[in-house]
């Protein structure tokens, strides 16, 4: 069975804060990562792919560990708007195939307080 | 900014009624899913959808559910005789054909809401 794991949270921090998730997944054959952002009620929105060699945006910086099978997201200098749901996503689709056959963690709900 | 449209944004029905979902996908996407997120739970994928064909299912997908792209434009799901426990936000996703490594997004729609009564 495919599994994603996440800490369910919730993460309450102060505004400015920075704030890590965790996420650890099963299928040591899948072959994209990703981190989506989900707002109460309303569609995942992705926030960024995950490589193994790390990659930041802006704020934002993913890490991936194949042989830990390991994912996580740093946030720096939280901001109220990232208040929202972080789910770690998994693609298992066929390699190579452009197929998004996502397997998604529950999510770690982030509230970012003033 | 092209998106994934969906409608209805909510439906409610009665047990066993048959309901179907409707979905417009990115126009030059060629990969398209549903994914269902029963409230408080985590988004589940339902199938995936290439060349007029189903490519991938879950084993929530049985004999209940069926997938369309009745013309160029719209992708369709149909819950034939529906359950209390099919409630859910319904996601229609659509993708880029990529190779190699699969970079690149899934755009998600903004869901329906499925209630049965």
């Amino acid at each position: 069975r495919k599994e994603v794991e996440q800490d369910p949270g919730p993460f309450n921090v102060p505004e400015g804060a920075t704030v890590a998730f965790n996420c650890t997944y099963s299928n040591s054959a899948s072959q994209s990562f990703f981190w989506y952002r989900q707002d109460c009620r309303k569609e995942p929105k992705l926030l960024m792919s995950v490589y193994s060699s790390g990659n930041e945006d802006g704020r934002f910086t993913a890490q991936l560990n194949r042989a830990s099978q390991y994912i996580s997201l740093l946030i720096r200098d939280s901001k109220l708007s990232d208040s929202a749901t972080y789910l770690c996503v998994v693609n298992e689709g066929p390699s190579g195939a452009g197929s998004y056959q996502l397997t998604f963690g529950k999510g770690t709900k982030l509230s970012v307080i003033p | 900014e092209p998106e994934v449209t969906q409608t209805p944004s909510h439906q409610v029905t009665q047990m066993g009624q048959e309901v179907i979902l409707r979905c417009v996908p990115i126009s030059n996407h060629l990969y398209f899913y549903w994914y269902r997120q029963i409230l408080g739970q985590k988004v589940e994928f339902l199938v995936s959808f290439y060349n007029n064909e189903i490519s991938e299912k879950s084993e929530i997908f049985d004999d209940q559910f069926s997938v369309e792209r009745p013309d160029g434009s719209n992708f369709t799901l149909k819950i034939r005789s529906t359950k209390l426990e099919d409630s859910a936000m319904y996601f229609c996703a659509s993708s880029d054909l990529l190779s190699g490594t699969g970079d690149g997004e899934a755009f998600f729609g903004q869901g329906t809401r499925l209630t049965v009564v």
